[in-house]
């Protein structure tokens, strides 16, 4: 079975500075791992993906996340934030064999103030 | 663009009454979900299908169930509506593992 831990539930940071954060994943195979993005009052939106190959990958609106195979983790970055990425970030696995369902962490919360 | 549609954006019931929440999309994917969402629990996997008048349990299947007649509809069935099925209800799709899911834009469900 596969589980996903984000270790933050809400993380604050101003405006124009860095952000990371940060997911763990379980899983005894190899994986698929995702970035999703909800905002307020809609439904969730794919940032990016990690199937194979490089382990730095690239999203929409300026995100990237790194998948490290050691450490069994996916962080999602990005250099500068805005105030419209407030929002609530999921991350989620898949087993990337057979008809696997997705598991998703329990979210985090990105507040970006002035 | 894959778009998904649910029935309803806000839907309030009362306890005991039988709910069907239902979700089309319009991209002929095979595999269809149903997760509930709840604060400080993230995503919950209730049932999914990955076939006409196929379904399978999730996570957390107690006290729902589901009806897939049409490749394109996926209809969540509360049979007797309690006041914890207070949630937001979201519908998902995708052809293949790898690309991930599609969502629409959820259901807020309050049970009275």
């Amino acid at each position: 079975a596969q589980s996903v831990t984000q270790l933050d539930s809400q993380v604050p940071v101003f405006e124009e500075a860095p952000v990371e954060l940060r997911c763990n994943y379980s899983s005894s195979v190899s994986v698929y791992l995702f970035w999703y993005v909800q905002y307020p009052n809609q439904g969730l939106q794919l940032l990016l993906k990690y199937l194979s190959g490089s382990t730095l990958v690239k999203g929409i609106n300026g995100f990237e996340a790194e998948f490290n195979k050691s450490q069994t983790s996916f962080h999602l970055r990005k250099p500068s934030v805005h105030i419209s990425d407030t929002a609530e970030y999921f991350c989620a696995v898949t087993e990337n064999s057979g008809y696997s369902t997705l598991t998703f962490g329990k979210g985090t919360m990105l507040l970006v103030s002035p | 663009d894959v778009k998904v549609t649910q029935s309803s954006r806000y839907l309030v019931k009362r306890t005991g009454e039988k709910v069907f929440l239902e979700c089309v999309q319009d991209m002929d994917h095979e595999n269809m979900f149903w997760y509930r969402q709840d604060p400080g629990l993230g995503l919950r996997l209730i049932y999914f299908s990955y076939d006409v008048k196929m379904k399978e349990k999730g996570d957390i299947p107690e006290g729902y169930s589901v009806s897939r007649e049409k490749k394109e509809r996926f209809s969540l069935i509360l049979e007797s509506a309690s006041t914890n099925q207070t949630s937001m209800y979201l519908c998902a799709s995708s052809l293949w593992g790898d690309e991930g899911l599609f969502f629409g834009p959820g259901t807020r469900l309050t049970v009275l």
